[in-house]
């Protein structure tokens, strides 16, 4: 059984603070990561994906990824309000099919 | 900027009905996808489609689904008798290789 895992949170940051979100997969083949940003009661929309190990920059976002120890991470730099949401950790085990992880809720408070 | 759509946006159906959700993915994305989530829990995939053919189905995707592609832009999951567990919200996916982009969804409530 493939699984992904994630802390439920919630993480409350302030506005301005670096968000740290972090996942664990199980199975060391994994090729594809993603994360994606989940409002209440909307579908998930993809903001990163990584395939190789280290670090990938787009805008305020970083994730970086470790194969060895089977993580992967989302940062988020200047954390505004309108980053509140659930952030959803995926994993492409094999195929084109994507397991979700439960998700972590972010609060940014300004 | 592309994107997946999904009709209806809310559908309410009595048990034992059948249901067909509707999508219209990117246009240039050669695969396609359906997700569930059940209020609360986590997405979960039901089938994925290349070519004409599922190439990839989970274990709830049992006989009472079934999933077509009509014509050259719409791509459809069929639930032929809907139970009362089938309340979820059905998410349309598609991508060009890895990174799959979501529709809007679906909420289905079977009564």
């Amino acid at each position: 059984q493939k699984e992904v895992e994630q802390n439920s949170g919630p993480l409350s940051v302030p506005e301005g603070a670096i968000a740290s979100l972090n996942c664990t997969y199980s199975d060391r083949v994994s090729q594809s990561f993603f994360w994606y940003r989940q409002y209440s009661g909307k579908s998930p929309e993809l903001i990163m994906s990584i395939y190789s190990n280290g670090d990938k920059e787009d805008g305020r976002f970083t994730a970086q990824l470790n194969k060895a120890s089977q993580y992967v991470s989302l940062l988020i730099r200047d954390s505004q309000p309108s980053d509140s949401a659930t952030y959803l950790c995926a994993v492409n085990f094999y195929g084109n099919k994507l397991v979700f992880g439960a998700g972590t809720i972010l609060r940014v408070k300004s | 900027e592309p994107e997946v759509t999904q009709t209806p946006s809310h559908q309410v159906t009595q048990m034992g009905q059948e249901v067909i959700l509707r999508c219209v993915p990117i246009s240039n994305h050669l695969y396609f996808y359906w997700y569930r989530q059940i209020l609360g829990q986590k997405v979960e995939f039901l089938v994925s489609f290349y070519n004409n053919e599922i190439s990839e189905k989970s274990e709830i995707f049992d006989d009472q689904f079934s999933v077509e592609r009509p014509d050259g832009s719409n791509f459809t999951l069929k639930i032929r008798s809907t139970k009362l567990e089938d309340s979820a919200m059905y998410f349309c996916a598609s991508s060009d290789h890895y990174e799959q982009y979501f529709g809007p969804g679906t909420r289905l409530t079977v009564t």
